[in-house]
């Protein structure tokens, strides 16, 4: 039993540049999200997915895009990098019931923008 | 205004301390309260949700205090292990996926 896992670990960009985040979540959970980690900011929400088939966005959205490719996949893409974007990624999953569910996290991708 | 906000510290206690984090959220209509606890380079995890009544987890007590819209977080005997970030979660009332995150206490409990 993995919990979530992201890959990759860690990535150099330059700007302009594309790429995908990937996150897998072997615990049956309904909802998954992407969060990014800058310092002193705390964790902000990109976009989440409450159910297979249907995204959302958060706080933070403009600049990537996601895709719930099935109950276990969420990709976040970052279709044109800029440093803005230089970030940890988080991805988090939970069973997603009313009244808030314990959110699992993946060890997070260290994205770096030159 | 942010959703969530925490004092950064960092609180420097040594071993046997007691230390308590406040939290303080603006949406009343916020419904579900979380301590999330994090390790340097590492992910967020759950260390223990917050009931209206208060709640109890071996050296860690939770409150709320609904009225004042904080809660808090109290660690007795503080071990070297302790040593983290801890983050406070508010979860409103009209989304439950929207966890907002506030930006995390320090506590480095020193020998």
């Amino acid at each position: 039993n993995a919990g979530v896992t992201q890959t990759p670990k860690f990535q150099v960009l330059k700007t302009g540049q594309s790429m995908t985040l990937q996150c897998a979540q072997d615990m049956n959970h309904n909802s998954m999200y992407w969060y990014r980690q800058d310092p002193g900011m705390g964790l902000r929400l990109i976009y989440y997915s409450a159910s297979e088939g249907t995204t959302d966005k958060g706080e933070v959205p403009n600049g990537y895009n996601v895709s719930r490719l099935n109950k276990r996949e969420f990709s976040l893409r970052l279709e044109s990098a800029a440093p803005s974007q230089t970030s940890v990624y988080f991805c988090a999953s939970s069973k997603g019931l009313a009244g808030g569910n314990e959110q699992f996290f993946g060890p997070g991708t260290r994205l770096t923008v030159l | 205004r942010k959703e969530v906000e925490q004092d950064p510290g960092p609180f420097n206690v040594p071993e046997g301390a007691t230390v308590a984090f406040n939290c303080t959220y603006s949406n009343s209509a916020s419904q579900s309260f979380f301590w999330y606890r994090q390790d340097c380079r590492k992910e967020p995890k759950l260390l223990m949700s917050v009931y209206s009544s208060g709640n109890e987890d071996g050296r860690f007590t939770a409150q709320l205090n609904r009225a004042s819209q904080y809660i808090s977080l109290l660690i007795r005997d503080s071990k070297l292990s302790d040593s983290a970030t801890y983050l406070c979660v508010v979860i409103p009332i009209y989304n439950f996926n929207k966890f907002y995150f506030g930006s995390g206490t320090k506590l480095n409990v020193k020998p």
